[in-house]
Protein backbone atom coordinates (compact mmCIF):
# COMPACT_ATOMS: atom_id res chain seq x y z
CA UNK A 1 0.00 0.00 0.00
CA UNK A 2 1.32 3.78 -1.04
CA UNK A 3 1.43 6.04 2.16
CA UNK A 4 2.99 9.62 1.77
CA UNK A 5 3.69 10.91 5.29
CA UNK A 6 4.31 14.51 5.55
CA UNK A 7 6.12 16.03 8.67
CA UNK A 8 7.49 19.41 9.90
CA UNK A 9 4.85 22.12 10.06
CA UNK A 10 4.47 24.38 12.67
CA UNK A 11 4.54 28.19 13.21
CA UNK A 12 6.78 30.21 12.17
CA UNK A 13 7.30 33.67 12.04
CA UNK A 14 7.71 35.36 8.95
CA UNK A 15 11.51 35.68 7.49
CA UNK A 16 11.76 32.27 9.24
CA UNK A 17 12.80 28.87 7.57
CA UNK A 18 11.21 25.41 7.98
CA UNK A 19 11.91 21.88 6.45
CA UNK A 20 8.97 19.77 5.71
CA UNK A 21 9.95 15.69 4.96
CA UNK A 22 7.85 13.02 3.40
CA UNK A 23 8.07 9.60 4.03
CA UNK A 24 7.58 7.58 1.55
CA UNK A 25 6.50 3.90 1.37
CA UNK A 26 4.82 1.07 -0.65
CA UNK A 27 6.21 1.72 -3.67
CA UNK A 28 9.35 1.61 -5.42
CA UNK A 29 10.70 5.45 -4.27
CA UNK A 30 13.58 6.07 -6.67
CA UNK A 31 11.74 5.63 -9.84
CA UNK A 32 9.33 8.34 -9.14
CA UNK A 33 9.15 11.91 -9.76
CA UNK A 34 8.22 13.63 -6.47
CA UNK A 35 5.89 16.93 -6.20
CA UNK A 36 5.21 19.56 -3.20
CA UNK A 37 1.06 20.85 -3.47
CA UNK A 38 -0.31 23.38 -1.05
CA UNK A 39 -3.11 24.75 -0.39
CA UNK A 40 -3.92 27.69 1.76
CA UNK A 41 -6.43 27.77 4.14
CA UNK A 42 -10.16 28.01 2.49
CA UNK A 43 -8.53 28.45 -0.73
CA UNK A 44 -7.96 26.17 -4.07
CA UNK A 45 -4.28 24.20 -4.43
CA UNK A 46 -1.08 25.41 -6.02
CA UNK A 47 1.64 23.51 -7.34
CA UNK A 48 5.11 24.51 -5.37
CA UNK A 49 8.00 22.17 -6.71
CA UNK A 50 8.63 18.77 -8.53
CA UNK A 51 11.89 16.82 -8.35
CA UNK A 52 12.68 14.05 -10.77
CA UNK A 53 13.59 10.55 -9.34
CA UNK A 54 17.34 10.96 -9.02
CA UNK A 55 17.27 14.71 -8.53
CA UNK A 56 18.88 15.59 -11.33
CA UNK A 57 15.83 18.37 -12.09
CA UNK A 58 14.04 20.34 -9.91
CA UNK A 59 11.35 22.93 -10.96
CA UNK A 60 9.87 25.54 -8.79
CA UNK A 61 6.56 28.03 -8.77
CA UNK A 62 7.28 31.51 -9.36
CA UNK A 63 5.76 32.15 -5.99
CA UNK A 64 9.06 30.13 -4.16
CA UNK A 65 11.51 30.59 -6.35
CA UNK A 66 14.64 31.18 -4.67
CA UNK A 67 13.06 30.65 -1.66
CA UNK A 68 12.26 27.02 -1.22
CA UNK A 69 14.70 24.06 -2.63
CA UNK A 70 13.41 20.97 -2.84
CA UNK A 71 15.50 17.63 -2.15
CA UNK A 72 14.95 13.52 -1.62
CA UNK A 73 17.27 11.26 -0.13
CA UNK A 74 16.51 7.94 -1.91
CA UNK A 75 18.40 5.57 0.71
CA UNK A 76 15.88 7.08 3.48
CA UNK A 77 12.92 7.15 1.24
CA UNK A 78 12.23 10.53 1.68
CA UNK A 79 11.30 13.75 0.07
CA UNK A 80 12.40 17.52 1.75
CA UNK A 81 11.05 20.64 1.23
CA UNK A 82 13.84 23.42 2.59
CA UNK A 83 11.58 26.64 2.94
CA UNK A 84 13.44 30.17 3.63
CA UNK A 85 12.21 33.55 3.80
CA UNK A 86 8.72 32.77 4.60
CA UNK A 87 6.29 35.12 4.27
CA UNK A 88 2.35 35.16 5.63
CA UNK A 89 1.56 34.40 1.97
CA UNK A 90 3.20 30.83 2.51
CA UNK A 91 1.15 29.55 4.74
CA UNK A 92 -0.80 26.55 4.05
CA UNK A 93 -1.48 23.06 4.22
CA UNK A 94 1.69 21.34 2.51
CA UNK A 95 1.23 18.15 0.30
CA UNK A 96 3.41 15.39 -0.97
CA UNK A 97 2.15 13.82 -4.11
CA UNK A 98 3.52 10.91 -6.33
CA UNK A 99 3.05 10.62 -10.41
CA UNK A 100 1.43 7.81 -12.02
CA UNK A 101 4.35 6.54 -13.88
CA UNK A 102 7.94 5.78 -13.01
CA UNK A 103 10.89 6.52 -14.79
CA UNK A 104 11.24 3.66 -17.02
CA UNK A 105 7.56 4.54 -18.61
CA UNK A 106 6.84 6.43 -22.00
CA UNK A 107 4.58 8.40 -19.92
CA UNK A 108 7.20 9.16 -17.22
CA UNK A 109 6.40 12.96 -17.71
CA UNK A 110 2.77 12.99 -17.28
CA UNK A 111 2.74 14.64 -14.10
CA UNK A 112 -0.37 14.15 -12.39
CA UNK A 113 -1.13 12.63 -8.97
CA UNK A 114 -2.25 9.30 -8.29
CA UNK A 115 -1.83 9.15 -4.21
CA UNK A 116 -0.89 11.88 -2.16
CA UNK A 117 -0.24 12.65 1.59
CA UNK A 118 -2.25 14.15 3.98
CA UNK A 119 -0.28 17.14 4.38
CA UNK A 120 1.40 19.05 6.99
CA UNK A 121 0.50 22.71 8.16
CA UNK A 122 2.52 25.55 7.92
CA UNK A 123 1.59 28.65 9.24
CA UNK A 124 3.41 31.95 9.13
CA UNK A 125 2.72 34.35 11.65
CA UNK A 126 3.97 36.84 13.94
CA UNK B 1 2.67 29.71 -17.30
CA UNK B 2 -0.28 28.55 -18.25
CA UNK B 3 -3.56 29.31 -16.20
CA UNK B 4 -6.50 27.29 -15.39
CA UNK B 5 -10.15 29.11 -15.70
CA UNK B 6 -12.76 26.64 -14.06
CA UNK B 7 -16.60 27.75 -14.15
CA UNK B 8 -18.58 27.99 -12.15
CA UNK B 9 -17.12 28.40 -8.84
CA UNK B 10 -19.89 27.11 -7.21
CA UNK B 11 -22.64 24.64 -8.25
CA UNK B 12 -26.27 24.04 -6.86
CA UNK B 13 -27.40 20.54 -7.76
CA UNK B 14 -29.53 17.36 -6.24
CA UNK B 15 -28.94 13.53 -5.96
CA UNK B 16 -29.73 12.36 -9.55
CA UNK B 17 -28.73 15.83 -11.71
CA UNK B 18 -26.53 15.58 -14.39
CA UNK B 19 -24.06 17.56 -13.45
CA UNK B 20 -20.77 20.01 -15.52
CA UNK B 21 -17.89 21.63 -14.93
CA UNK B 22 -15.93 23.34 -17.04
CA UNK B 23 -12.23 24.45 -16.92
CA UNK B 24 -10.60 26.52 -19.95
CA UNK B 25 -6.77 27.02 -20.20
CA UNK B 26 -4.96 30.22 -21.51
CA UNK B 27 -2.67 27.65 -24.09
CA UNK B 28 -3.36 24.46 -25.67
CA UNK B 29 -2.58 22.00 -23.53
CA UNK B 30 -3.59 19.06 -25.79
CA UNK B 31 -5.33 16.16 -23.67
CA UNK B 32 -2.68 17.05 -20.27
CA UNK B 33 -5.74 17.52 -18.54
CA UNK B 34 -6.99 15.64 -14.58
CA UNK B 35 -9.44 16.06 -12.62
CA UNK B 36 -9.43 15.30 -9.07
CA UNK B 37 -11.99 15.42 -6.07
CA UNK B 38 -11.84 16.76 -2.60
CA UNK B 39 -14.22 16.31 0.12
CA UNK B 40 -13.41 18.94 3.78
CA UNK B 41 -10.25 17.42 5.49
CA UNK B 42 -9.42 14.78 3.27
CA UNK B 43 -6.65 15.14 0.25
CA UNK B 44 -7.41 15.23 -3.18
CA UNK B 45 -8.21 12.21 -5.27
CA UNK B 46 -7.65 11.54 -8.90
CA UNK B 47 -10.41 10.98 -10.90
CA UNK B 48 -9.70 11.61 -14.35
CA UNK B 49 -5.90 11.87 -16.42
CA UNK B 50 -5.47 12.64 -20.21
CA UNK B 51 -8.99 14.69 -20.44
CA UNK B 52 -10.78 11.49 -20.32
CA UNK B 53 -9.23 8.05 -19.14
CA UNK B 54 -11.13 7.16 -16.02
CA UNK B 55 -9.10 5.68 -13.31
CA UNK B 56 -9.26 2.62 -11.90
CA UNK B 57 -12.09 2.63 -8.98
CA UNK B 58 -13.71 5.83 -10.01
CA UNK B 59 -17.10 5.05 -10.64
CA UNK B 60 -18.60 5.32 -14.35
CA UNK B 61 -21.20 8.18 -13.65
CA UNK B 62 -17.62 10.25 -14.11
CA UNK B 63 -16.55 11.22 -17.72
CA UNK B 64 -14.13 13.67 -18.83
CA UNK B 65 -13.67 15.25 -22.21
CA UNK B 66 -12.12 18.06 -24.20
CA UNK B 67 -8.87 18.95 -26.16
CA UNK B 68 -6.63 22.05 -26.55
CA UNK B 69 -7.95 24.30 -24.72
CA UNK B 70 -11.78 23.62 -23.27
CA UNK B 71 -12.25 20.25 -20.85
CA UNK B 72 -15.37 19.50 -19.05
CA UNK B 73 -15.96 16.91 -16.28
CA UNK B 74 -19.61 15.36 -16.36
CA UNK B 75 -20.98 13.59 -13.33
CA UNK B 76 -24.36 11.58 -15.25
CA UNK B 77 -26.60 10.68 -11.92
CA UNK B 78 -24.66 13.27 -8.72
CA UNK B 79 -25.03 10.74 -6.31
CA UNK B 80 -24.64 11.94 -2.17
CA UNK B 81 -21.32 10.96 -2.02
CA UNK B 82 -20.64 13.35 -5.09
CA UNK B 83 -21.02 16.77 -3.04
CA UNK B 84 -17.31 17.93 -2.69
CA UNK B 85 -15.38 20.27 -4.77
CA UNK B 86 -13.46 19.53 -8.26
CA UNK B 87 -10.43 20.48 -9.43
CA UNK B 88 -8.36 20.64 -12.89
CA UNK B 89 -4.97 20.29 -13.26
CA UNK B 90 -2.93 20.98 -16.53
CA UNK B 91 0.42 18.91 -16.85
CA UNK B 92 1.44 20.43 -20.36
CA UNK B 93 4.76 21.86 -18.79
CA UNK B 94 6.47 21.35 -15.77
CA UNK B 95 5.42 24.18 -14.03
CA UNK B 96 1.78 22.55 -13.00
CA UNK B 97 -1.22 24.64 -13.19
CA UNK B 98 -4.17 23.75 -11.32
CA UNK B 99 -7.92 25.60 -11.99
CA UNK B 100 -9.56 27.03 -8.95
CA UNK B 101 -11.98 24.89 -8.05
CA UNK B 102 -15.78 24.07 -8.40
CA UNK B 103 -17.75 23.35 -5.10
CA UNK B 104 -20.59 21.25 -6.02
CA UNK B 105 -23.44 22.02 -3.14
CA UNK B 106 -26.83 20.05 -2.26
CA UNK B 107 -29.20 22.39 -3.59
Amino acid sequence: EVQLVESGGVVVQPGGSLRLSCAASGFTFDDYTMHWVRQAPGKGLEWVSLISWDGGSTYYADSVKGRFTISRDNSKNSLYLQMNSLRTEDTALYYCAKVAYDRYSSSTLEYYFDYWGQGTLVTVSS
Amino acid sequence: DIQMTQSPSTLSASVGDRVTITCRASQSISSWLAWYQQKPGKAPKLLIYKASSLESGVPSRFSGSGSGTEFTLTISSLQPDDFATYYCQQYNSYTLTFGGGTKVEIK
